[in-house]
């Protein structure tokens, strides 16, 4: 079936540097991919996605990269805050047998001071 | 700004007991979904609906049903609740029938199972 992995489960940085989660996918016919934002406490939020016809969307400080042919995708934040810190969840959209948004394990990124 | 809005936020329940957990979206979004959410497993998809009276199963189905008799409600269904039911369930809305898209989600309910 359809899968998605999230590397890393854990994420420690110091204040200013930068992060980086990847994920991977299993179906190739996948064509959307977004990044939630889970704060303590708090539901999920959309914070950047990207659709199979880019390789690369900023925002400020985030960014996503994808590549189609290895079927991965990363979350790239730099000049990291404190405010960082919270899970973040890759997604990828399949379009076999209904489609539907499979979500990642998690990663906890806990920036530093 | 969307608002979906989950019944209840804390739940404590007893095994064998029938449990219903409410969602209601107010923004005339067509999708909606439930996942439940558990450490080092993340969200995942239990049953989806695209239209109402329309559903369609998850990644992990088993032990859950669902009901849209209106639009903006979408309910989730343990018909005899069980310890492993444990866990943060989390509905969530989107706009366009089958679209690849924004969700926006509830802020959860947490059932125990004891």
């Amino acid at each position: 079936g359809e899968n998605v992995e999230q590397h890393p489960s854990t994420l420690s940085v110091q204040e200013g540097d930068s992060a980086v989660i990847k994920c991977t996918y299993s179906d190739s016919a996948s064509n959307y991919f977004p990044w939630y934002k889970q704060e303590l406490g708090k539901r999920p939020q959309l914070i950047i996605d990207i659709r199979s016809n880019v390789g690369e969307k900023k925002d400020q400080r985030i960014a996503v990269t994808l590549n189609k042919t290895a079927k991965h995708f990363s979350l790239h934040i730099t000049e990291t805050q404190p405010e960082d810190s919270a899970v973040y969840f890759c997604a990828a959209f399949f379009t076999g047998g209904g489609n539907k948004l499979t979500f990642g394990t998690g990663t906890q990124l806990k920036v530093e001071l | 700004d969307v608002k979906v809005t989950q019944s209840s936020r804390y739940l404590v329940k007893r095994t064998g007991e029938k449990v219903f957990l409410e969602c209601v979206q107010d923004m005339d979004h067509e999708n909606m979904f439930w996942y439940r959410q558990d450490p080092g497993l993340g969200l995942r998809l239990i049953y989806f609906s695209y239209d109402v009276k329309m559903k369609e199963k998850g990644d992990i189905p088993e032990g859950y049903s669902v009901s849209r008799e209106k639009k903006e409600r979408f309910s989730l269904i343990l018909e005899s609740a069980s310890t492993n039911q444990t866990s943060m369930y989390l509905c969530a809305s989107s706009q366009q029938q089958g679209a690849a898209e924004k969700l926006f989600f509830g802020s959860g309910t947490q059932l125990s199972v004891l």
